[in-house]
């Protein structure tokens, strides 16, 4: 069965600097890929979810990007962050395509000061 | 677009006691629906699901059942236990996609 690593687990960081969390995914090839938010009483919000190999697309308009340079390692980014980037950050492979079963990763908690 | 209600916790609940937690959903045709839960510092996990109308889904105790003329997924469970605290996601995903729309989560609460 898939697993899914994410990195690092926790992480504070000043406004203004840069941001990398990383998701690799074991047990599975060519997997559709999904980074999504959560924020403080806000629930799970979409961010970008991946087809394939430097295939991205984005749902909402923000501070982040998203790559994939290879078919089971999905990269969140920022170049310069901003307080409302504060949050958990989840990583999630689907295996069987279009049944809309995620397995998620254990998450990233980045706090923004 | 489609989205996702769910009642606003915290649920508090007594152990052994019964759980309902309200879902709605507004969606163009049939999309499949889920419940996912969250246990403190972890993350979601897939709890259970119903892809058509009248389809019950079923694990650990719990239970939902694919209401269309209600747009509605509650989840239900009869009688709790305080390893069931944890925070609970109904979503859906629009037909052939993947892309799950969660609702805002409902944090459950038992207590001994």
């Amino acid at each position: 069965s898939q697993t899914i690593h994410q990195w690092p687990a926790t992480l504070v960081q000043p406004v203004g600097s840069p941001l990398s969390l990383e998701c690799t995914v074991e047990g599975t090839s060519n997997p559709n890929l999904y980074w999504y938010r959560q924020a403080a009483g806000r629930g799970l919000q979409l961010l970008f979810y991946s087809v394939g190999i430097g295939q991205i697309s984005s749902e909402v308009p923000q501070n982040l990007s998203a790559s994939r340079p290879q078919d089971r390692q999905f990269i969140l980014s920022s170049k310069k962050l901003l307080l409302s980037d504060s949050g958990f950050y989840l990583c999630a492979c689907s295996t069987l395509r279009n049944t809309g079963e995620l397995f998620f990763g254990e998450g990233s908690r980045l706090t923004v000061l | 677009g489609d989205s996702v209600t769910q009642m606003e916790g915290p649920v508090t609940l007594s152990e052994e006691a019964f759980l309902t937690i309200n879902c709605t959903y507004t969606a163009t045709g049939y999309p499949s629906l889920f419940w996912y839960v969250q246990y403190p510092g972890e993350g979601l996990q897939l709890l259970l699901k119903a892809t058509k109308a009248d389809d019950k889904g079923s694990n650990k105790g719990f239970e939902a059942t694919y209401r269309k003329e209600t747009t509605s997924f509650h989840l239900e469970k009869g009688s709790v236990q305080v390893s069931d605290s944890a925070v609970y996601f109904c979503a859906l995903t629009p037909l052939g996609t993947d892309k799950l729309i969660f609702g805002t989560g409902t944090r459950l609460q038992v207590f001994p």
